[in-house]
């Protein structure tokens, strides 16, 4: 199958400040890019929807200016958490979806504000 | 809306035993449904996926048959392996995608970790 890959895999930093996660679609130009949430013991939590070269669609209670989405090319899409404080502490996936439309899921981002 | 139900975990089985994760759904269209796994460190994996009532999924001995009149669609595999330890999660996809395909938004239940002792 397809290859997704999430960078950085484990992130720990200060309450306020930013982080920056990357997700890449190695081998297939991926029109749908899909950011998803888990906490432990739970769901996959859908928190955006995007296309390549336009706006994200965010899911009911995901706050568009805290989590920041930019999916400028078929094969990257980033995720910013702005402003981040301890309750942002999650796992963050991202999947991709190009012309078989099934969707690629990368191996997760541990986030960890301290 | 919709929502996906998985029976809760974890579940311990012996090699060679057999296998049944429960999973139900409701919706408010005609989803497809699919069986994610997710390997410790790795990605979630399509391991099988049905797209209308009575269909069949199947995949590495592991099937499900989408079962519209109980809204329902259970994991089963007759001999467990120690290789099938992983976490299993139950999904429904109601949206379409280009094409005509039924991949659209996932909804995914809670998961269910399994773990298989040789």
């Amino acid at each position: 199958g397809a290859v997704v890959s999430q960078h950085p895999s484990w992130v720990i930093c200060k309450s306020g400040t930013s982080v920056k996660i990357e997700c890449r679609s190695l081998d297939f130009q991926a029109t749908t890019m899909f950011w998803y949430r888990q906490f432990p013991k739970q769901s996959l939590m859908l928190m955006a929807t995007s296309n390549e070269g336009s706006k994200a669609t965010y899911e009911q209670g995901v706050e568009k200016d805290k989590f920041l989405i930019n999916h400028a090319s078929l094969t990257l899409s980033t995720l910013t958490v702005t402003s981040a404080h301890p309750e942002d502490s999650s796992f963050y996936i991202c999947s991709a979806s190009g012309n078989y439309n099934e969707q690629f899921f990368g191996p997760g981002t541990r986030l960890t504000v301290l | 809306g919709d929502s996906v139900t998985q029976m809760e975990g974890p579940v311990t089985l012996s090699e060679e035993a057999f296998l049944t994760i429960n999973c139900t759904y409701t919706a408010t269209g005609y989803p497809s449904l699919f069986w994610y796994v997710q390997y410790p460190g790795e990605g979630l994996q399509l391991l099988l996926k049905a797209t209308k009532a009575d269909d069949k999924g199947s995949n590495k001995g592991f099937e499900a048959t989408y079962r519209k009149e109980t809204t329902s669609f259970h994991l089963e595999k007759g001999s467990v392996q120690v290789s099938d330890s992983a976490v299993y999660f139950c999904a429904l996809s109601v949206g379409r995608g280009a094409g005509g395909t039924s991949y659209g938004k996932l909804t995914f239940g809670q998961g269910t970790i399994l773990t298989v002792h040789p």
